[in-house]
């Protein structure tokens, strides 16, 4: 089956640091990838996507590629703010219809930024 | 922009009561899900369905049910509520299966 492995947890940054979130994922096929963010308090939104090998998906100063050579879907940001503090959630999702087809999440990793 | 509202943000029942969340978009989404979400775990799908009155089990189904009788309207039902099921509930929907997710802001449920 499909899966998502995170790097562990939590990580606190001080503002204007580079951030890496390690994202690696096991799956049939080709899957889009997802990274999620979720605020305190709130439910999740989407970040970034990339649907194919090679694509960059970014958003808000946060990147991430496609690497299928290495099954992986870093998550990236060359200068983090105190409003980046949030749960960041790498997934995936298979093209095909029925169990392939639903999103399968990471743990998520708590990000903290300091002033 | 794509609503989803779940009925409550936060909820207290107790041991044995029979507990019902609700979930309704406004975007003609065709595919709803309901994930809960423990600290460690990630999120877990435990149902989701493609169409009305269509449902199918996802990966921690036990001790809960769920009713779609309207496209909008996704509820999630605990029929007979315990301890080990406190915890945080997300709605989530998409267009189609090649679309991404959308999701409620949550309902924290604590069972006592």
């Amino acid at each position: 089956g499909n899966s998502v492995t995170q790097m562990e947890g939590p990580v606190t940054l001080s503002e204007e640091a580079f951030l890496t979130i390690n994202c690696t994922y096991t799956a049939t096929g080709y899957p889009s990838l997802f990274w999620y963010v979720q605020y305190p308090g709130e439910g999740l939104q989407l970040l970034l996507k990339a649907t194919k090998a090679d694509d960059k998906g970014s958003n808000k100063g946060f990147e991430a590629t496609y690497r299928k050579e290495t099954t992986s879907f870093h998550l990236e940001k060359g200068s983090v703010q105190v409003s980046d503090s949030a749960v960041y959630f790498c997934a995936l999702k298979g093209l095909s219809t029925g169990a392939n087809s639903k999103l399968t999440f990471g743990k998520g990793i708590t990000l903290s930024v300091r002033p | 922009d794509v609503k989803v509202t779940q009925s409550s943000r936060y909820l207290v029942k107790r041991t044995g009561e029979k507990v019902f969340l609700e979930c309704v978009q406004d975007m003609d989404h065709e595919n709803m899900f309901w994930y809960r979400q423990d600290p460690g775990l990630g999120l877990r799908l435990i149902y989701f369905s493609y169409d009305v009155k269509m449902k199918e089990k996802g990966d921690i189904p036990e001790g809960y049910s769920v009713s779609r009788e309207k496209k909008e309207r996704f509820s999630l039902i605990l029929e007979s509520a315990s301890t080990n099921q406190t915890s945080m509930y997300l709605c989530a929907t998409e267009l189609a299966v090649y679309t991404e997710a959308f999701f409620g802001q949550g309902t924290r449920l604590t069972v006592v």
